[in-house]
Protein backbone atom coordinates (compact mmCIF):
# COMPACT_ATOMS: atom_id res chain seq x y z
CA UNK A 1 0.00 0.00 0.00
CA UNK A 2 1.31 3.38 -0.81
CA UNK A 3 -0.37 5.27 1.52
CA UNK A 4 -2.80 8.29 1.16
CA UNK A 5 -2.65 9.65 -2.32
CA UNK A 6 -4.65 12.86 -3.71
CA UNK A 7 -4.14 14.64 -6.94
CA UNK A 8 -3.91 16.71 -8.02
CA UNK A 9 -0.96 18.49 -5.86
CA UNK A 10 -1.56 22.01 -6.86
CA UNK A 11 -4.50 23.57 -9.21
CA UNK A 12 -4.65 26.94 -10.00
CA UNK A 13 -8.18 27.93 -11.22
CA UNK A 14 -10.15 31.42 -11.81
CA UNK A 15 -12.58 32.88 -9.40
CA UNK A 16 -15.90 31.60 -10.32
CA UNK A 17 -15.00 28.27 -11.60
CA UNK A 18 -15.69 25.00 -9.89
CA UNK A 19 -12.80 22.57 -8.96
CA UNK A 20 -12.67 18.73 -7.43
CA UNK A 21 -9.64 16.85 -5.93
CA UNK A 22 -9.63 13.66 -5.91
CA UNK A 23 -8.36 11.04 -2.62
CA UNK A 24 -7.82 7.75 -2.61
CA UNK A 25 -7.37 6.50 0.93
CA UNK A 26 -5.62 3.23 2.37
CA UNK A 27 -7.41 0.70 0.98
CA UNK A 28 -8.17 -1.24 4.48
CA UNK A 29 -9.13 2.53 6.05
CA UNK A 30 -12.96 2.83 6.36
CA UNK A 31 -12.83 6.44 7.61
CA UNK A 32 -11.93 9.09 5.39
CA UNK A 33 -11.72 12.39 6.82
CA UNK A 34 -11.40 16.20 4.85
CA UNK A 35 -8.96 18.97 6.45
CA UNK A 36 -8.43 22.70 5.45
CA UNK A 37 -5.22 24.37 6.01
CA UNK A 38 -4.57 28.06 5.45
CA UNK A 39 -1.12 29.34 5.27
CA UNK A 40 0.31 29.64 9.20
CA UNK A 41 -2.88 27.48 10.57
CA UNK A 42 -3.01 24.37 11.34
CA UNK A 43 -5.65 21.88 9.68
CA UNK A 44 -9.09 22.70 10.14
CA UNK A 45 -11.66 19.94 10.21
CA UNK A 46 -14.42 19.42 7.02
CA UNK A 47 -16.17 16.52 7.09
CA UNK A 48 -15.34 12.70 7.61
CA UNK A 49 -16.89 9.29 5.78
CA UNK A 50 -17.33 6.07 7.59
CA UNK A 51 -17.45 3.55 3.97
CA UNK A 52 -19.96 5.80 2.06
CA UNK A 53 -22.22 7.50 4.67
CA UNK A 54 -20.95 10.85 5.37
CA UNK A 55 -21.54 11.22 9.09
CA UNK A 56 -20.57 14.70 9.98
CA UNK A 57 -19.86 18.12 8.29
CA UNK A 58 -18.46 21.32 9.32
CA UNK A 59 -20.38 24.31 9.56
CA UNK A 60 -16.90 25.77 7.55
CA UNK A 61 -18.48 23.81 5.24
CA UNK A 62 -20.57 25.47 3.10
CA UNK A 63 -23.22 25.11 0.31
CA UNK A 64 -20.62 25.43 -2.39
CA UNK A 65 -18.55 22.59 -0.95
CA UNK A 66 -19.52 18.69 -1.54
CA UNK A 67 -17.75 15.57 -0.72
CA UNK A 68 -18.40 11.90 -1.96
CA UNK A 69 -17.57 8.68 -1.17
CA UNK A 70 -19.41 6.69 -3.71
CA UNK A 71 -18.34 3.07 -3.06
CA UNK A 72 -16.68 3.65 0.02
CA UNK A 73 -13.24 4.07 -1.49
CA UNK A 74 -11.88 6.84 -3.08
CA UNK A 75 -13.55 10.23 -2.30
CA UNK A 76 -13.86 13.39 -4.33
CA UNK A 77 -14.21 16.96 -2.52
CA UNK A 78 -15.85 19.55 -4.97
CA UNK A 79 -15.79 23.82 -4.75
CA UNK A 80 -18.63 25.23 -6.41
CA UNK A 81 -18.06 29.08 -7.63
CA UNK A 82 -14.65 29.16 -6.60
CA UNK A 83 -13.96 32.32 -4.15
CA UNK A 84 -10.17 33.80 -2.96
CA UNK A 85 -10.51 33.02 0.43
CA UNK A 86 -11.09 29.24 -0.51
CA UNK A 87 -7.17 29.47 -1.35
CA UNK A 88 -5.49 26.59 0.76
CA UNK A 89 -4.34 23.34 1.17
CA UNK A 90 -6.69 20.30 1.07
CA UNK A 91 -5.74 17.63 3.24
CA UNK A 92 -6.95 13.77 3.12
CA UNK A 93 -6.55 11.73 5.56
CA UNK A 94 -7.50 7.70 6.11
CA UNK A 95 -8.07 5.30 9.55
CA UNK A 96 -9.78 2.41 10.96
CA UNK A 97 -12.83 2.79 12.90
CA UNK A 98 -12.24 3.20 16.60
CA UNK A 99 -8.63 3.57 15.34
CA UNK A 100 -8.36 7.48 15.52
CA UNK A 101 -6.56 7.21 19.20
CA UNK A 102 -3.79 5.76 17.18
CA UNK A 103 -3.41 8.56 14.37
CA UNK A 104 -4.49 9.37 11.07
CA UNK A 105 -2.51 8.54 7.81
CA UNK A 106 -2.35 12.33 5.86
CA UNK A 107 -1.99 12.47 2.18
CA UNK A 108 0.39 15.14 0.92
CA UNK A 109 -2.72 17.73 0.36
CA UNK A 110 -3.73 19.71 -2.62
CA UNK A 111 -2.61 23.00 -3.02
CA UNK A 112 -5.41 25.02 -4.33
CA UNK A 113 -5.03 28.73 -5.33
CA UNK A 114 -7.84 31.16 -6.85
CA UNK A 115 -6.96 34.07 -8.93
CA UNK B 1 -14.30 23.62 22.56
CA UNK B 2 -11.87 22.05 22.35
CA UNK B 3 -8.44 23.80 21.36
CA UNK B 4 -4.68 23.45 21.30
CA UNK B 5 -2.42 26.13 22.30
CA UNK B 6 1.21 25.94 20.40
CA UNK B 7 4.41 28.22 21.15
CA UNK B 8 4.93 30.34 18.56
CA UNK B 9 7.44 30.15 15.93
CA UNK B 10 9.80 30.00 13.76
CA UNK B 11 12.44 28.83 16.77
CA UNK B 12 15.62 28.72 14.86
CA UNK B 13 18.35 26.36 16.66
CA UNK B 14 22.07 25.60 16.19
CA UNK B 15 22.90 21.58 15.06
CA UNK B 16 22.80 19.38 18.60
CA UNK B 17 20.99 21.92 20.44
CA UNK B 18 18.00 21.16 22.92
CA UNK B 19 14.57 21.21 21.86
CA UNK B 20 11.26 22.14 23.64
CA UNK B 21 8.18 23.09 21.86
CA UNK B 22 5.32 23.81 24.24
CA UNK B 23 1.57 22.34 24.35
CA UNK B 24 -1.14 23.20 26.30
CA UNK B 25 -4.96 22.10 25.58
CA UNK B 26 -8.19 22.81 26.49
CA UNK B 27 -10.54 19.90 26.72
CA UNK B 28 -13.52 18.07 27.85
CA UNK B 29 -12.88 14.21 29.45
CA UNK B 30 -9.78 12.21 28.34
CA UNK B 31 -8.44 13.06 24.96
CA UNK B 32 -5.75 11.76 23.47
CA UNK B 33 -2.89 13.69 22.26
CA UNK B 34 -0.46 13.84 19.06
CA UNK B 35 2.02 15.37 17.81
CA UNK B 36 2.40 15.64 13.76
CA UNK B 37 5.43 17.11 11.87
CA UNK B 38 4.92 18.64 8.07
CA UNK B 39 8.44 18.83 6.06
CA UNK B 40 8.44 21.16 3.35
CA UNK B 41 6.33 19.95 0.40
CA UNK B 42 4.45 17.01 1.95
CA UNK B 43 1.85 15.71 4.26
CA UNK B 44 1.47 15.67 8.19
CA UNK B 45 3.20 12.70 9.14
CA UNK B 46 2.55 11.08 12.84
CA UNK B 47 5.51 11.92 14.96
CA UNK B 48 4.49 10.57 18.26
CA UNK B 49 1.27 9.96 20.87
CA UNK B 50 0.08 9.23 24.26
CA UNK B 51 -3.53 8.33 24.93
CA UNK B 52 -3.79 8.95 28.71
CA UNK B 53 -2.26 10.65 31.51
CA UNK B 54 1.07 10.29 32.37
CA UNK B 55 1.85 8.55 28.94
CA UNK B 56 5.17 8.58 27.45
CA UNK B 57 5.10 8.80 23.39
CA UNK B 58 8.21 8.75 21.65
CA UNK B 59 9.90 8.73 18.44
CA UNK B 60 13.23 9.54 16.61
CA UNK B 61 14.65 10.88 19.73
CA UNK B 62 11.35 12.99 20.31
CA UNK B 63 9.37 13.15 23.22
CA UNK B 64 6.52 14.29 24.99
CA UNK B 65 4.40 13.28 28.52
CA UNK B 66 0.75 13.61 28.39
CA UNK B 67 0.16 15.88 31.59
CA UNK B 68 -2.90 16.39 32.83
CA UNK B 69 -2.54 18.42 35.78
CA UNK B 70 -0.89 20.93 33.72
CA UNK B 71 -3.02 19.71 30.34
CA UNK B 72 0.14 20.24 28.31
CA UNK B 73 2.16 18.11 25.80
CA UNK B 74 5.32 19.55 25.58
CA UNK B 75 8.00 17.94 22.65
CA UNK B 76 11.57 17.83 23.43
CA UNK B 77 14.52 16.56 21.96
CA UNK B 78 17.72 16.18 23.37
CA UNK B 79 20.15 17.41 19.78
CA UNK B 80 17.82 18.40 17.16
CA UNK B 81 19.62 17.79 13.27
CA UNK B 82 19.64 19.66 10.15
CA UNK B 83 16.91 17.22 8.85
CA UNK B 84 14.26 17.88 11.60
CA UNK B 85 13.40 21.33 10.05
CA UNK B 86 10.38 21.38 9.63
CA UNK B 87 6.61 22.57 11.41
CA UNK B 88 5.67 20.60 13.91
CA UNK B 89 1.51 20.26 15.19
CA UNK B 90 0.15 19.60 18.57
CA UNK B 91 -3.28 17.83 18.57
CA UNK B 92 -5.83 16.32 20.18
CA UNK B 93 -8.74 13.83 19.78
CA UNK B 94 -11.52 12.88 22.15
CA UNK B 95 -10.23 9.25 21.79
CA UNK B 96 -11.24 6.20 21.22
CA UNK B 97 -14.57 6.39 18.86
CA UNK B 98 -14.20 10.10 18.10
CA UNK B 99 -13.19 10.73 14.74
CA UNK B 100 -12.09 14.65 14.74
CA UNK B 101 -8.90 15.99 15.48
CA UNK B 102 -8.09 19.79 16.93
CA UNK B 103 -4.95 21.28 15.79
CA UNK B 104 -2.89 24.57 16.77
CA UNK B 105 -1.51 26.43 14.94
CA UNK B 106 2.14 24.75 14.34
CA UNK B 107 5.60 25.94 14.81
CA UNK B 108 8.38 26.01 12.31
CA UNK B 109 11.68 24.76 13.30
CA UNK B 110 14.82 25.36 11.69
CA UNK B 111 17.84 23.72 12.57
CA UNK B 112 21.21 25.58 11.45
CA UNK B 113 24.29 23.67 10.96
Amino acid sequence: DTGVSQNPRHKITKRGQNVTFRCDPISEHNRLYWYRQTLGQGPEFLTYFQNEAQLEKSRLLSDRFSAERPKGSFSTLEIQRTEQGDSAMYLCASSLAGGEGYGYTFGSGTRLTVV
Amino acid sequence: GDSVTQMEGPVTLSEEAFLTINCTYTATGYPSLFWYVQYPGEGLQLLLKATKADDKGSNKGFEATYRKETTSFHLEKGSVQVSDSAVYFCALSKGAGSYQLTFGKGTKLSVIP
